[in-house]
């Protein structure tokens, strides 16, 4: 079983709906959470770093951890076209949000004019 | 623009064959981590390099090797390619070894 299981998709949603990318996860010594979106063709870009439980928003988005849980969220409100493309969680147990990350295998979304 | 730059975009090698993929890494970033990305899954750490010394390494065989030079720039080497090793190979740069880490666009490689 993979450390890191992503909600596989894919999603497709009109322009300006609310979207739910979600994860969950089995090791406990994850402390960093992150989300990247990838465009077809190029590598990951983060968009989300949160450390340990809470919420974390930053304009359109909101990323919600639940460590009790060991599950992690993407809440993408007024979904535009420009935001189709694939989403990643990743995760770490140290160093931040850099190297060393498990990922989940992407959910790909798109969004309808 | 992330700065980070990779080569060759594409290529294609036949099982068996040696392949050295190359990564420039962002101006100023001493770390640079490789993943490897299979089609339709997350990208799995290979290995990062840290000021020339590997710093970490994920679950690769030994056919995996990987070098960084004085620059930071990188190359991830692979021996005695399997068809399995057909992915995307990204590379990421990052300040510092516990700093946000940008990606590249990657390399496509085909093992035929």
């Amino acid at each position: 079983q993979k450390e890191v299981e992503q909600d596989p998709g894919p999603l497709s949603v009109p322009e300006g709906a609310i979207v739910s990318l979600n994860c969950t996860y089995s090791n406990s010594a994850f402390q960093y959470f992150m989300w990247y979106r990838q465009y077809s063709r190029k590598g990951p870009e983060l968009l989300m770093y949160t450390y340990s439980s809470g919420n974390k928003e930053d304009g359109r988005f909101t990323a919600q951890v639940d460590k009790s849980s060991k599950y992690i969220s993407l809440f993408i409100r007024d979904s535009q076209p420009s935001d189709s493309a694939t989403y990643l969680c990743a995760m770490s147990a140290r160093g931040g949000n850099a190297g060393k990350s498990t990922f989940g295998d992407g959910t790909t979304l798109t969004v309808k004019p | 623009e992330t700065g980070v730059t990779q080569s060759p975009t594409h290529l294609i090698k036949t099982r068996g064959q040696q392949v050295t993929l190359r990564c420039s890494s962002q101006s100023g970033h001493n770390t640079v981590s490789w993943y490897q990305q299979a089609l339709g899954q997350g990208p799995q750490f290979i290995f990062q390099y840290y000021r020339e010394e590997e710093n970490g390494r994920g679950n690769f065989p030994p056919r995996f090797s990987g070098l960084q030079f004085p620059n930071y720039s990188s190359e991830l080497n692979v021996n005695a390619l399997e068809l399995d090793d057909s992915a995307l190979y990204l590379c990421a740069s990052s300040l510092d070894a516990g700093e946000t880490q940008y990606f590249g666009p990657g390399t496509r490689l085909l093992v035929l």
